[in-house]
């Protein structure tokens, strides 16, 4: 069962636009979120984060939306640069010792 | 200086040869574990080890065993490769036990059998 799903697995912007990652969620139970960012040939690297009690939380050019009722979230990057290409998962707690992750989303920021 | 290092980065095999993936962290954390990451993308957990005690097994076959001589390394050894076996798989530590704690990955192995 997947309790965390990314259903884009790639997205294409152009640099300078707005990028918009998807992530849906079924346990209503999940009380922190995470965005982890990979680049080709390396490990996830954590990117942004949210709790339950929070429905944004904004990083520099990073902010993660949350909306409890439709169980979603959504990592905005804007402007969105070169450097962003990358993979990017969405992940949730799951029981006391481990994540969840999605399938991630490929991100292509074109210059 | 790598935070989490997994040795070797690539390696190919022959099916029903045993093989072994070491990871190693220099962040001082209790708790270290082994994800794959399947054809399909998808990342899941295998094992979790705090203070080299087994915390998570997932149902993964025996023929997978994690060993924790310190806190500091946990490696995989895989017995009687098969085919399905092909994958990445990440060795990632954290701070605490507990999943808010953030995870720190190394930058995975790629196994390949043939």
């Amino acid at each position: 069962d997947q309790q965390v799903k990314q259903n884009s697995p790639s997205l294409s912007v152009q640099e300078g636009r707005i990028s918009i990652l998807n992530c849906d969620y079924t346990n209503s139970m999940f009380d922190y979120f995470l965005w982890y960012k990979k680049y080709p040939a390396e490990g996830p690297t954590f990117l942004i984060s949210i709790s339950s009690i929070k429905d944004k939380n904004e990083d520099g050019r990073f902010t993660v939306f949350l909306n409890k009722s439709a169980k979603h979230l959504s990592l905005h990057i804007v402007p969105s640069q070169p450097g962003d290409s990358a993979v990017y998962f969405c992940a949730a707690p799951s029981g006391t010792y481990k994540y969840i992750f999605g399938t991630g989303t490929r991100l292509k920021v074109l210059a | 200086d790598t935070a989490v290092s997994q040795t070797p980065k690539y390696l190919v095999t022959q099916m029903g040869n045993d093989k072994s993936i070491k990871c190693e962290q220099n962040l001082g954390h209790d708790t270290m574990y082994w994800y794959k990451q399947d054809s399909k993308k998808f990342l899941k957990i295998m094992f979790s080890y705090n203070n080299k005690e087994l915390i998570i097994n997932e149902t993964v076959p025996n023929r997978f065993s994690p060993k924790s001589p310190d806190k500091a390394h946990l490696n995989l050894h895989i017995n009687s490769l098969e085919l399905g076996d092909s994958a990445v798989y990440f060795c990632a530590s954290s701070q605490g036990l507990g999943a808010n704690y953030g995870y720190t990955f190394g930058s995975g192995t790629r196994l390949t059998v043939v």
